[in-house]
């Protein structure tokens, strides 16, 4: 059984800039999360998504976009890059109906500078 | 508005000692109490989790202590090995819909040979 993937692991953009992060869920899991996470702080929630529909959505901008596909993989993309930006973004899948779980990535450290 | 509120921020324990750490939730409508274990690099894994039904459970070495009362709960981590050094979160879920957990900011843990 494959985890959960992401890519690329690190990642340096330059404010203004657009970034797309890319995740690939666990065999059998077809709901995908994402949370960004600050140097010493706990993941936040950013949104799910669940056959290719948002599912949910914390308190991020609208420049912060994703899209799901039909195998389940999914895409972050945040558009006009801020010095807030950096930290480690995390996919997390789940089977949704199923488990209260959720299986997380090693994330993608995204640094603006 | 922190809704978990985890402490200490950071913890160092001897081999063979007991690591507590303790969070504080105030939405009574959370109804589901994970754990997390995340070492650098790599996404938080699920350690142990707990429902307000229960006052304590425990795995291994792992215990989670649950007071609803007080809207607390803990993580005991008894007879610390090193290899138990990294950062712990916890979390809380509200019940119904899709899973997303609110964490805590984090406790990092260093268990001293």
């Amino acid at each position: 059984e494959t985890g959960v993937t992401q890519s690329p692991t690190h990642l340096i953009k330059t404010r203004g800039q657009q970034v797309t992060l890319r995740c690939s869920s666990q065999s059998g899991h077809n709901t995908v999360s994402w949370y960004q996470q600050a140097l010493g702080q706990g993941p936040q929630f950013i949104f799910q998504y669940y056959r290719e529909e948002e599912n949910g959505r914390g308190n991020f901008p609208p420049r912060f976009s994703g899209l799901q596909f039909p195998n389940y993989s999914s895409e972050l993309n945040v558009n006009a890059l801020e010095l807030d930006d950096s930290a480690l973004y995390l996919c997390a899948s789940s089977r949704q109906g199923f488990s209260y779980e959720q299986y997380f990535g090693p994330g993608t450290r995204l640094t603006v500078t | 508005q922190q809704q978990v509120k985890q402490s200490p921020q950071s913890l160092i324990v001897q081999k063979g000692g007991i690591s507590i750490i303790n969070c504080a939730y105030e939405n009574t409508a959370f109804d589901y109490f994970p754990w997390y274990q995340q070492f650098p690099g790599k996404g938080p894994a699920l350690l142990i989790a707990i429902r307000p039904d229960v006052s304590e459970k425990k795995e291994g070495r792992f215990t989670i202590s649950f007071n609803k009362s007080a809207k607390q709960f803990s993580l005991h981590i008894m007879d610390s090995q090193p290899g138990d050094s990294a950062t712990y979160f916890c979390a809380a879920r509200i019940g119904g819909g899709s899973y997303i957990p609110t964490f805590g900011r984090g406790t990092s843990l260093i268990v001293h040979p």
